[in-house]
């Protein structure tokens, strides 16, 4: 069976730190695979996405970017995090071609002090 | 992709259905109609997907008239930990964005 596994948890980064975010998937091969950030109380805004190894999409100018370096393999990066960067961040993948049915990892709650 | 336009937030009692209504007056020919439910502090995850008329599972009924250009999930008998965000998606199976709105808070009070 497929899973996601996101990690870290929660993260507590000083501004102006840089950020590391990493998502794998298992169980399946080229999936369209999401980054997302949910502001408290608000919904889901997504960041980037991506089709394919190296091919990724960005949806909204920040200061974060993302990677896919591997088939199964997505990262959600900063060089330097803003306070404005706090949130919950959700990596998800969806099977291309397939249902509309997306699959969530657990999220990060990342706070920028 | 298909503007869909739903309630901000509903509120109901346990025991009660709720139904939740999405506008998709733009929708296409190759569009479907997804649902997702999400908890405090979790991933979305999916609740059902269905094309036209109805489609039912263990969790809801989604009802879609001839026209499709709305839909309306249907919770039956909720309960306390129905409480959530639900969202109403609208898109070509091969879309390759998965956008979200601000979806619909419902609140299941004892």
């Amino acid at each position: 069976s497929q899973t996601i596994h996101q990690w870290p948890a929660t993260l507590v980064q000083p501004v102006g730190s840089p950020l590391s975010l990493e998502c794998t998937v298992e169980g399946t091969s080229n999936p369209n695979l999401y980054w997302y950030r949910q502001a408290a109380g608000r919904g889901l805004q997504l960041l980037f996405y991506s089709v394919g190894i190296g091919q990724i999409s960005s949806e909204v100018p920040q200061n974060l970017s993302a990677s896919r370096p591997q088939d199964r393999q997505f990262i959600l990066s900063s060089k330097k995090l803003l306070l404005s960067d706090s949130g919950f961040y959700l990596c998800a993948w969806k099977p291309r071609g397939g249902p509309r049915d997306a699959f969530f990892g657990q999220g990060t709650r990342l706070t920028v002090v | 992709l298909a503007k869909t336009t739903q309630p901000i937030s509903m509120d109901s009692y346990e025991g009660q259905e709720v139904n939740i209504t999405c506008s998709h007056n733009n929708i296409a020919t190759n569009d479907y109609i997804t649902w997702y439910q999400q908890f405090p502090s979790q991933g979305p995850r999916f609740i059902i997907q269905g094309y036209k008329t109805k489609v039912t599972n263990e969790v809801a009924s989604l009802f879609i008239p001839a026209d499709r250009k709305s839909s309306t999930l249907s919770l039956p008998r909720v309960s306390l930990s129905d409480t959530a965000v639900y969202y109403c998606l609208v898109g070509d199976i091969d879309d390759y964005k998965l956008s979200f709105g601000a979806g619909t808070t419902v609140t299941v009070r004892a």
